[in-house]
């Protein structure tokens, strides 16, 4: 069974850092390619970064490029974003995203519960 | 940049179908993908190539594209159908990458 659990949300103040994590189980990692999306409190889905399932290809929305940084180890089966530079507008719910293939974004079949990170003084 | 446009509600009676719209001048030449999601949770993906299902999903639920415009219908409306729906496709020719529309809420009446 597919499993993705997050960690690592919670408050922060604006220029803060926040590091989230996502241990994947239940599927052959370094096979698929993984993304972040979010989702600010009553908004829709926002596409937030993607890597390959070799590690080799980032790609980053506009909105956060210079200031996230998406990263795996398939040893360990985790991805992770790190948050540089916080914004109040990055307040959102943060849900690790598994695609279909290794390096093509067509599609997510699976996403995890989400974890939330909240920027505020 | 690529906009996908979603209509922000729709209300169908049990027992009806809904049919929900996916908006843009290039969609032909997109693979587009539907998620479902309810309240409190994460989304669901309900449609993926267009119009296929994945494994779980019911046969009630259906997607197609003519023109501009890719279609999700549900079938035999059911209460528990009751959430938001996102469209979304993967510009790899862009930097946008992966684009979601703004979602529409299905209300079940």
């Amino acid at each position: 069974e597919v499993q993705l659990v997050e960690s690592g949300g919670g408050l922060v103040q604006p220029g803060g850092s926040l590091r989230l994590s996502c241990s994947a189980s239940g599927f052959s990692f370094s096979s698929y390619a993984m993304s972040w999306v979010r989702q600010a409190p009553g908004k829709g889905l926002e596409w937030v970064s993607s890597l390959s399932g070799g590690g080799i290809r980032t790609f980053y929305a506009d909105s956060v490029k210079g200031r996230f940084t998406i990263s795996r180890d398939n040893s360990k089966n985790t991805l992770s974003l790190q948050m540089n530079s916080l914004r109040a507008n990055d307040t959102a719910v943060y849900y690790c995203a598994k695609h279909d293939s290794s390096s093509y974004y067509y599609v997510v079949d699976f996403w995890g519960p989400g974890t939330l990170v909240t920027v505020s003084s | 940049s690529y906009v996908l446009t979603q209509p922000p509600s729709v209300s169908v009676a049990p027992g009806q179908t809904a049919r929900m719209t996916c908006g843009e001048n290039n969609i032909g030449s997109k693979s587009v993908q539907w998620y479902q999601q309810k309240p409190g949770q994460a989304p669901v993906l309900v449609i993926y190539y267009d119009n296929d299902r994945p494994s779980g999903i019911p046969e009630r639920f259906s997607g197609s594209k003519s023109g501009n415009t890719a279609t999700l219908t549900i079938s035999k409306i059911e209460a528990g159908d009751a959430a938001d729906y996102y469209c979304q496709v993967w510009d790899s020719s862009t930097d946008q990458h992966v684009i979601f529309g703004g979602g529409t809420k299905l209300t079940v009446l």
